[in-house]
This record gives C-alpha cells, sequence and structure tokens, in this order.
C-alpha cells in the first residue's frame, strides 16, 4: 500500500498569512494526489484534483502543485473560513489520505 | 447532487450495520460510490468502492471479508453492510461521489458527499 504522510500536523497562522502544507507519497503517484478541507462536524470537502486542479467553486486563494512523490497546497492568503483540517488523498490503485493538517487562526 | 444518508445506529459488538445512501440531481450509472469512514477524532479511511453500472466493487485489505457494498439502480440507492462489529469500527461513515475511473485509469476525486452516519459499536 501506498502511505502519505503531511506536515506540518498542525498550525497556526495569521489571516493574511500564506500557508504551506506538504503531502509527501512513499513512492511515485504522478500527479494522482487530491486535496480536501473537513470543517469540524462535516462532511470533507473537495478542494484541488490531479494535484494542481481547483474544484469549481473552491477561491482562487487555493492552489496546490508538485508530482511523483512531493505534493504542496498553498493558501495564499489565509481567511477566518479557512479553519479546518487538511487531507491529501492519493488514488494509484487504492486511495489512501494522509493523516491530515488541522489549521487554526493565531 | 445530492446524497442523503441513513440514520445513526448503536450496534453489540459482533453484529452487522447497513447504511444507505441515497444519491439525486445526476445519471447515477454513470459514476461510481465510495465509502470513506472516519473514527472519533481521527482522519480519513477509505473503505472501498462500488460502480452502480456493473454493480463491481473493491474493498481496503482492511475490512475486506466483513463488507459489502451494493447499489440499486431502481432506486439510485448505495448500501454498505459491515459484519462481525468490533468497538474500533465505531465512527461516522460517509458515501461520496466518485469518476468511476480507478486504477488510475483517469482522474478520480470525491466530488460529492453525503452527510455521514455515525455507527457506535458497544455493548
Amino acid at each position: 500500500d501506498i502511505q502519505m504522510t503531511q506536515s506540518p500536523s498542525s498550525l497556526s497562522a495569521s489571516v493574511g498569512d500564506r500557508v504551506t502544507i506538504t503531502c509527501q507519497a512513499s513512492q511515485d503517484i504522478v500527479d494522482y494526489l487530491n486535496w480536501y478541507q473537513q470543517k469540524p462536524g462535516k462532511a470533507p470537502k473537495l478542494l484541488i484534483y490531479d494535484a494542481s486542479n481547483l474544484q469549481t467553486g473552491v477561491p482562487s486563494r487555493f492552489s496546490g502543485s508538485g508530482s511523483g512523490t512531493d505534493f504542496t497546497l498553498t493558501i495564499s492568503s489565509l481567511q477566518p473560513e479557512d479553519i479546518a483540517t487538511y487531507y491529501c488523498q492519493q488514488y494509484d490503485n487504492f486511495p489512501t489520505f494522509g493523516p491530515g493538517t488541522k489549521v487554526d487562526i493565531k | 447532487v445530492q446524497l442523503v444518508q441513513s440514520g445513526a445506529e448503536v450496534k453489540k459488538p459482533g453484529a452487522s450495520v447497513k447504511v444507505s445512501c441515497q444519491a439525486s440531481g445526476y445519471s447515477f450509472t454513470s459514476f461510481g460510490i465510495s465509502w470513506v469512514r472516519q473514527a472519533p477524532g481521527q482522519g480519513l479511511e477509505w473503505m472501498g468502492w462500488v460502480r452502480p453500472h456493473s454493480g463491481k466493487t473493491d474493498y481496503a485489505q482492511k475490512v475486506q471479508g466483513r463488507v459489502t457494498m451494493t447499489a440499486d439502480t431502481s432506486t439510485t440507492t448505495a448500501y454498505m453492510e459491515l459484519r462481525s462489529l468490533r468497538s474500533d469500527d465505531t465512527g461516522i461513515y460517509y458515501c461520496a461521489r466518485d469518476t468511476g475511473n480507478y486504477y488510475g485509469s483517469g482522474s478520480y476525486f470525491n466530488d460529492y458527499w453525503g452527510q455521514g452516519t455515525l455507527v457506535t459499536v458497544s455493548s
């Protein structure tokens, strides 16, 4: 099975800050990588698919990059409504999720 | 697009649970349905998927042998049955629409999710 790691596990940032979350796969997954946002008590929401494609309706401050084993989710200007846990998901063969990154406001 | 799941369940260890997921607003047979669960305070775990147009399924190794996923095209409802329940099966179970592209054959992602069903396993 492909293992996913995320860093950091949690972070605190100020409104307007640029926030970067990284996701690493245990083997080459090309660009088979999605990002989800989950707010407390809610279902996950798709943000980015295929490493860098913004899902319809998602604010443009969210962006994704990377290929192979190393991927990044960037929030260009953190907003209060971005408080959530973020998960990466690989889908090379069967899907697996990363452990999540919890984002708080400082 | 809407996915509406059945209500919360409380089960004893060793029992079975069957969660439903009624889909509307899209062509049910043109997409897959994935099931994802989340233990209390923990991350997301993919359990498996079903292709409604063929009934073909794949399951995560962790639940293989205890889980069955089905889809009824006449009612556009997907089901997930988990047997021989244990306390560590406690959590929220989500259904999610997927693209139906499996095994790296194309883009795969979960773009619409159900509201989640809490399953509690306790003696």
